[in-house]
């Protein structure tokens, strides 16, 4: 079975201090990871999608890499605008999405 | 990217009754999903919904409980029939284009059930 395991589960952080996100991943054959914002009270935003070991893509302050076992999402010099909760999700062979809990970041100004 | 417009974006119901919600997409797709987010977890996928098939559920996930339609490849309903408090969550929906692509939410539905 398909396992995504997120850490740390909040994040508090103070404006400008860059930190990073953890996704580990169990999945039989990997067709896609997938990172999402999701603000309180909405759905998912779409944020990246990694393919391949050593992958890397990068959005204003956010920057996603993928290993063979887990997934980072670093965030650089993080505004109070940042704070959401992250997602990380894999799709396996049967093409089905698997989320993980996520973590809440919250930036303080 | 496409636009995904759920209705209602929220509703207090009472136990035994049944809720529809509705899932317009801006865009002709194939594959529209419908998912579960109890508070505090993350996504649980409850069903597939193909045009012109019986929706896929999945383990744990009946069709009497929540009965899906796909009436053509731009709107869908999930119907949460006859409600106990632990349906309370919020239900979104959501469409890929591809196998292997991205997908799309929509805001999501709020239910609690009282």
């Amino acid at each position: 079975e398909d396992q995504v395991t997120q850490s740390p589960e909040a994040l508090r952080l103070q404006e400008g201090e860059s930190s990073s996100l953890n996704c580990s991943y169990t999945v039989s054959g990997l067709r896609g990871l997938f990172w999402y914002r999701q603000d309180p009270g909405k759905g998912p935003e779409f944020l990246f999608t990694l393919y391949s070991a050593g992958e890397e893509k990068e959005k204003e302050r956010l920057k996603a890499t993928l290993t063979k076992k887990e997934s980072f999402l670093h965030i650089t010099a993080p505004k109070p605008e940042d704070s959401a909760t992250y997602l990380c999700a894999v799709r396996s062979v049967d093409y089905k999405l698997s989320f993980g809990a996520g973590t809440t970041v919250t930036v303080r100004a | 990217s496409a636009v995904i417009s759920q209705k209602p974006s929220r509703d207090i119901c009472q136990r035994g009754t049944s809720l529809t919600i509705q899932c317009q997409v801006d865009s002709q797709v194939t594959m529209m999903f419908w998912y579960r987010q109890q508070p505090g977890q993350s996504l649980t996928l409850i069903a597939t919904a193909n045009q012109g098939s019986e929706a896929t559920y999945e383990s744990g996930f009946v069709i009497d409980k929540f009965p899906i339609s796909r009436p053509n490849l731009t709107f869908s309903t999930l119907t949460v029939s006859n409600m106990s408090p632990e349906d309370s969550s919020i239900y979104l929906c959501s469409v890929g284009e591809g196998m292997t692509t991205e997908a799309f939410f929509g805001q999501g539905t709020r239910l609690t059930v009282v």
